[in-house]
């Protein structure tokens, strides 16, 4: 199993600049999520998804779209990229039990805009 | 707003010696989670912490949680270089329909040295 794959790996932006960020998971697990890292601010939740066709916003999802139109696949676009959203980006999926979920990070994309 | 605030933010300490890292929380959740990040990569698990008084050992490393007082710790003992980390503690955001995704505290950048 690869687990979740993120891609790419390191990226340089301009400002103004759109892109997106791939995710994908090969584990069956319905639910998904994007974060970002920033120094000294620990991970923060930007979008999830609990199934294909669902999505809904974290707690910094401004700037940021999602959609999820296979269980797989979980891509997070920058329209118009900004400074602000030079950070670590991270995917992940869980695998729920009935006592907790267990959650299974990407290798994170470091992206930087100019 | 769910808080999750731990503490040391930074700790630097010497092979052999015991340490403990706290993690509070603002909310009445059973489950906490702790992660290691080492420099670069993503985040492994450490422990899912779920009920009152659970503690959870491996290797050096042991954690507890006690959610009447909304505290968890993560102590060390006789501490190895090879534990040089960032640790973070994360806590579930509950929602009517589950859980949406993990507040983050800041992380705990641990340095031990020889």
């Amino acid at each position: 199993n690869a687990g979740v794959t993120q891609t790419p790996k390191f990226q340089v932006l301009k400002t103004g600049q759109s892109m997106t960020l791939q995710c994908a998971q090969d584990m069956n697990h319905e639910y998904m999520s994007w974060y970002r890292q920033d120094p000294g601010m620990g991970l923060r939740l930007i979008h999830y998804s609990v199934g294909a066709g669902i999505t809904d916003q974290g707690e910094v999802p401004n700037g940021y779209n999602v959609s999820r139109s296979t269980t797989e696949d979980f891509p997070l676009r920058l329209l118009s990229a900004a400074p602000s959203q030079t950070s670590v980006y991270f995917c992940a999926s869980r695998r729920p039990t009935p006592q907790a979920y267990y959650y299974t990070f990407g290798s994170g994309t470091r992206l930087t805009v100019v | 707003e769910l808080k999750v605030e731990q503490n040391p933010l930074f700790l630097s300490m010497q092979e052999g010696k015991n340490y403990t890292i706290y993690c509070n929380y603002s909310t009445t959740s059973d489950r906490l989670y702790w992660y290691r990040q080492d420099p670069g990569k993503s985040l492994e698990s450490l422990f899912v912490l779920l009920s009152n008084g659970a503690v959870k050992q491996e290797g050096r490393l042991m954690a507890s949680l006690d959610t009447k007082a909304r505290l968890s710790t993560l102590h060390i003992t006789a501490a190895v270089h090879d534990l040089s980390a960032t640790y973070f503690c994360a806590v579930d955001i509950e929602s009517g329909g589950g859980a949406d995704g993990l507040t983050f505290g800041k992380g705990t950048h641990l340095i031990i040295q020889p």
